[in-house]
């Protein structure tokens, strides 16, 4: 059974300190997405990936935030330095090659900076 | 005003109900989905519709193109049913990512 796995999947830590979040997703998908979800701001896109090449990030903090996708089975976001507002549950989420639109999400990075 | 509006925010109902979620967009789409999420957390995708209609079990979507205009039914509601529902928009010019509604909670009581 495919599915997308993130890791970890709690993370607390200090305000200042540098936070990786990563992400699997499924074999053959050459799509990925990286969102956020608030209890303000709901679920809102922070970045995506074809082919491991970023195509918008736009949503994304610039001064803080980078996402990279190394190879076609890891993503990478991180956070550096974090801070209290950077507290949010990020979501994973992958897509096939053209044609399908369905999107597979992973169980999320629940973040919580003190 | 957002490009995706779902009501009602909140929704009670009791088991058995039938139930309607909707959802509203501004911007022309090549998709919609409907998204459950669970108190745990977990999102899940229940449909991806471009026309029409779709069922899956007691679940039902149907999607309006000209209207710009969705509904999710929920036929013999059960308290399993207790999720956050997310309406999504997919818009194939940008690269099929999604925007979201900001969800309809709803709690289905025995």
């Amino acid at each position: 059974d495919a599915r997308v796995t993130q890791t970890p999947r709690h993370k607390v830590t200090e305000m200042g300190q540098e936070v990786t979040m990563r992400c699997q997703p499924i074999l053959g998908h050459n799509t990925v997405f990286w969102y956020r979800q608030t209890m303000m701001q709901g679920l809102e896109l922070l970045a995506y990936f074809r082919n491991r090449a970023p195509l918008d990030d736009s949503g994304m903090p610039k001064d803080r935030f980078s996402a990279e996708m190394p190879d076609a089975t890891l993503a990478t976001l991180k956070i550096q330095p974090s801070e209290p507002r950077d507290s949010a549950v990020y979501f994973c989420a992958s897509i096939r090659s053209s044609g399908s639109l369905e999107q597979y999400f992973g169980p999320g990075t629940r973040l919580t900076v003190t | 005003k957002n490009e995706v509006e779902q009501s009602p925010q909140n929704l009670t109902a009791q088991e058995g109900e039938f139930i309607t979620i909707n959802c509203s967009y501004s911007v022309g789409i090549s998709a919609l989905h409907w998204l459950q999420q669970h108190p745990g957390g977990g999102i899940v995708s229940l449909f991806m519709l471009s026309s029409g209609k779709k069922k899956h079990g007691r679940l039902i979507a149907t999607i309006n193109i000209q209207e710009k205009h969705s509904s999710l039914h929920i036929t013999a509601s059960h308290p399993r049913d207790s999720a956050v529902y997310i309406c999504a928009v997919c818009n194939n010019n940008a690269g099929n990512m999604l925007t979201f509604g900001g969800g309809t909670r709803l709690m289905v009581k025995p």
